[in-house]
């Protein structure tokens, strides 16, 4: 089973870009690196997933390195509404993710 | 199209009493799973479920029992409740198990043991 590492809170203000890494130490050849954002009181949502180089898209963009042992996701100018947790789960070779802490981003005004 | 849904939505009990908390699907998803959030430990995957009548256990399986007759329905039921079992529990569900598959989950159900 493949766990992730992630920094447990991060804050940031508004208009900063916020970068959060994740370190991906055991990630399987097959494996794909997903991001997920959960709001207070709702459940997680996907937010990028990529493989290697980088991904864009209208929310957020995602590095992940050569090595794919990390990956790092990115925030452009966020606002107040980015306040949230972000997970970087891993995965078993059974279909299951495994989510753990997250890091929980405050942004201030 | 409902997506995924659970209910009920908040649920306090008594320390001792049976306690299901239910899961449905619109997707045909063949897996679903259950995560309970704390602070403090994040999200923790409890059971899982491949297809229907195949299920495993995740992290921390004790004192929940998990079905699935149905490929939709996923209930997750507390068989002797404990206060260490008040939590926000969340179901989710993906198409497969594959690597890109992305996972959704429902909105939640507050349970408080007294």
């Amino acid at each position: 089973l493949a766990k992730t590492t992630q920094p447990i809170s991060m804050d940031s203000y508004e208009g900063q870009e916020v970068n959060i890494t994740c370190s991906h130490n055991n990630i399987a050849t097959n494996d794909y690196i997903t991001w997920y954002q959960q709001f207070p009181s709702q459940g997680p949502r996907f937010i990028i997933q990529g493989y290697k180089t980088k991904v864009t898209n209208e929310v957020a963009s995602l590095f992940i390195p050569a090595d794919r042992k990390s990956s790092t996701l990115s925030l452009p100018r966020v606002s107040l509404s980015d306040t949230a947790v972000y997970y970087c789960p891993g995965s078993g070779n059974t279909g299951k993710l495994i989510f753990g802490q997250g890091t929980t981003l405050q942004v201030k005004p | 199209d409902a997506g995924i849904t659970q209910s009920p939505r908040y649920k306090i009990t008594e320390t001792g009493r049976q306690v299901t908390l239910m899961c449905h699907q619109t997707w045909s998803h063949s897996y679903m799973f259950w995560y309970r959030q704390d602070l403090g430990h994040g999200l923790r995957l409890i059971y899982y479920s491949a297809a229907a009548d195949i299920t495993d256990k995740g992290e921390v399986p004790d004192g929940y029992v998990v079905s699935r007759s149905k490929t939709e329905n996923f209930p997750l039921t507390l068989e002797s409740a404990t206060r260490s079992q008040t939590s926000v529990y969340f179901c989710a569900s993906r198409i497969s198990g594959g690597a890109t598959d992305t996972q959704y989950f429902g909105p939640g159900t507050r349970l408080t043991v007294l």
